[in-house]
């Protein structure tokens, strides 16, 4: 089954203690992106990338990291989370970025708590 | 101003009734616009993409590009219950920075039995 998976779906966790989401997809995209979600602000993209090795900052990047190895996967890293990063988090990917094929599809989001 | 804006709603519509769905845009580099639908705590799902200025029909959704004036719109014929959640809109294109994706904050959208 095509799809993209995010683990883990639920953390809860203190200020300062490094954590890492993962995501992951079968359907040999190029595309991938990070987005977070907060009640009445919708969701707004935190990194992506464009293909193995290429990453770029989104609209709102700080105190997050990425990085590409492998096409299908793309981590979230927090190095020192804070409040302020409780969130939904859902990773994304599609095919290309072009005018044909470039439909995202998410995975099943991440709710994040920081304490 | 906000570069994807959409009502917030909510929107209420009688069972059978057509919804209608509107987003505007600022930014004219967009390429590619897309609706998705967002059921409370679950993922956004692909509902439409359109690329060009004009209608295009899927089942009892139709999508409205017009670029001049720089909004896309959602109808949704039929409506059903099952059709109540949020509706994101969503740009995709080179901005500032480099290609991204912008969402506006959604629609909620009611259809009532």
């Amino acid at each position: 089954e095509a799809q993209v998976t995010q683990n883990p779906r639920y953390l809860i966790t203190v200020t300062g203690k490094k954590l890492t989401v993962t995501c992951s997809q079968n359907m040999n995209h190029e595309y991938m992106s990070w987005y977070r979600q907060d009640p009445g602000l919708g969701l707004r993209q935190i990194y992506y990338s464009m293909n193995v090795e290429v990453t770029d900052k989104g609209d709102v990047p700080e105190g997050y990291k990425v990085s590409r190895k492998e096409k299908r996967n793309f981590p979230l890293i927090l190095e020192s989370p804070s409040p302020n990063q409780t969130s939904l988090y859902f990773c994304a990917s599609s095919l290309t970025i072009g005018t044909s094929g470039n439909e995202q599809f998410f995975g099943p989001g991440t709710r994040l708590t920081v304490l | 101003q906000k570069e994807v804006e959409q009502n917030s709603g909510p929107l209420s519509v009688p069972e059978g009734a057509i919804a209608s769905l509107n987003c505007t845009y600022s930014d004219r580099g967009s390429q590619s616009f897309f609706w998705y639908r967002q059921y409370s705590g679950k993922s956004p799902e692909l509902i439409m993409f359109i690329y060009s200025n004009g209608d295009k029909e899927d089942g009892r959704f139709t999508a409205q590009l017009n670029k001049a004036s720089q909004y896309v719109s959602l109808l949704i014929r039929d409506s059903q219950p099952s059709d109540s959640a949020t509706y994101l809109c969503a740009v995709r294109g080179y901005f500032t920075g480099g290609f991204k994706t912008i969402f506006g904050a959604g629609t909620r959208l009611f259809v009532k039995a």
